[in-house]
């Protein structure tokens, strides 16, 4: 079972920050929460990952809360490019990549 | 620029064919999986492998068996195909870090089977 929860879809105008959350309650404490994201047709694409401590890079800002029980994936100025299903991504005990069905983010001009 | 291919984007195939999909990396990494993708499932794994002839079997390896006989190409054979697993075939390759961090992906090879 996929150790995240997040909403199906989203819409975000083109501009805005798009703000993606993720729920993992279960996700023990050293295990890392990843975001990916998938364009149509293309395979998926690493954004970003963390523990505790926010993080940011080129793409994207990462806001865990001190309970680690979500999190939210920050785009500060979603692009029509920025369309894509964005997957929230607990592992398991191997640490293998759990998957679920991800969010998908529509941006609109 | 790092690069992940799959021998094909699109392929056909008939119930009971042998079917190769090939995947080769130019990153060096030690670590190579497949994983499959239906619609509304999300990607699931069926095998991967932390080094030249080593597989571990993932969630869903029933069906399917790999080969890894050189660093940068693992291979995913499906001795007799049957119409469940049409699907899109996903090939990544990371480092050897644990928790896989950034996984880099192939473009997918989307298989059809009649």
């Amino acid at each position: 079972d996929a150790k995240t929860t997040q909403p199906t879809s989203m819409d975000c105008a083109e501009g805005r920050a798009a703000n993606l959350p993720c729920n993992h309650s279960t996700i023990s404490g050293n295990e890392y929460v990843y975001w990916y994201r998938q364009i149509h047709s293309q395979g998926p694409q690493y954004i970003i990952h963390g523990l505790k401590n926010n993080e940011t890079n080129e793409m994207a800002s990462l806001i865990i809360t001190e309970d680690r029980k979500s999190s939210t994936l920050i785009l500060p100025h979603a692009t029509l490019r920025d369309t894509a299903v964005y997957y929230c991504i607990g592992a398991d005990s191997n640490y293998q990549l759990i998957w679920g069905a991800g969010t998908k983010l529509i941006i609109k001009p | 620029d790092v690069k992940v291919t799959q021998s094909s984007r699109y392929l056909v195939k008939r119930t009971g064919e042998k079917v190769f999909l090939e995947c080769v990396q130019d990153m060096d990494h030690e670590n190579m999986f497949w994983y499959r993708q239906d619609p509304g499932l999300g990607l699931r794994l069926i095998y991967f492998s932390y080094d030249v002839k080593m597989k571990e079997k993932g969630d869903i390896p029933e069906g399917y068996s790999v080969s890894r006989e050189k660093k940068e190409r693992f291979s995913l054979i499906l001795e007799s195909a049957s119409t469940n697993q049409t699907s899109m075939y996903l090939c990544a390759s990371s480092l050897p870090s644990k928790g896989g961090h950034e996984q880099f992906f192939g473009p997918g090879t989307r298989l059809t089977v009649l």
